[in-house]
């Protein structure tokens, strides 16, 4: 079992959406989370960094920890097409999961 | 203020050649993380460097290596080269080695013929 789950998409919505994107994770010790966006041939940037459970909102944003059955979520509202990206969760230091193409469509 | 710069861009080599790819930290960060990125395989930890020392490896052979110099700036070495080692190299680095917030640069992409 991958330390960090994310199922990879791609996963297609209309402008204006609710995205939903989600991860699991094995490891109990993790303490913080985050979700990085990656555009096209370009680097992974930070878009949301959690500590421990609980939800921080950033904008449109939200990211959501829930750390008694290990789920880490990130939710974009309105969504828009500029969102278009690869999605990636981060448990602990080092582990990613595998990314999770969105494709917002105008 | 400079990001985390990596070079080459792209590099060609073939199998059983030998790379090595270069990582500029942002100035002031001294850990410096670096990933491998396959098509379908998500990012792959490779090697956590951190003051110096190496402080943790992924799960890839010994063929995969590196260093950090105490300008803080780093190399991977790939030996012995292989088709399956084609991928995006991503360098990142962090200013807090607690907390993982990492900044990645471009990349590296090395196409092993």
């Amino acid at each position: 079992q991958k330390e960090v789950e994310q199922d990879p998409g791609p996963l297609s919505v209309p402008e204006g959406a609710i995205v939903s994107l989600n991860c699991t994770y094995s490891n109990s010790a993790f303490q913080y989370f985050m979700w990085y966006r990656q555009y096209s041939r370009k680097g992974p940037e930070l878009l949301m960094y959690t500590y421990s459970s609980g939800n921080k909102e950033d904008g449109r944003f939200t990211a959501q920890v829930d750390k008694s059955s290990k789920y880490i979520s990130l939710f974009i509202r309105d969504s828009q097409p500029s969102d278009s990206a690869t999605y990636l969760c981060k448990g602990g230091k080092l582990i990613f999961g595998q990314g999770t193409e969105l494709s917002v469509k105008p | 203020e400079a990001g985390v710069t990596q070079s080459p861009t792209h590099l060609i080599k073939t199998r059983g050649q030998q790379a090595t790819l270069r990582c500029s930290p942002i100035s002031g960060h001294t850990s410096v993380y670096w990933y491998q990125q396959a098509l379908g395989l998500g990012l792959q930890f490779l090697l956590w460097y951190d003051e110096g020392e190496e402080r943790n490896r992924g799960n890839f052979p010994p063929r995969f290596s590196g260093r950090q110099f105490p300008n803080y700036s780093s190399e991977l070495n790939v030996n012995a080269l292989e088709l399956e080692d084609s991928a995006l190299y991503l360098c990142a680095s962090s200013l807090d080695r607690y907390t993982g917030e990492l900044f990645f640069g471009e990349g590296s992409r090395l196409t092993v013929l």
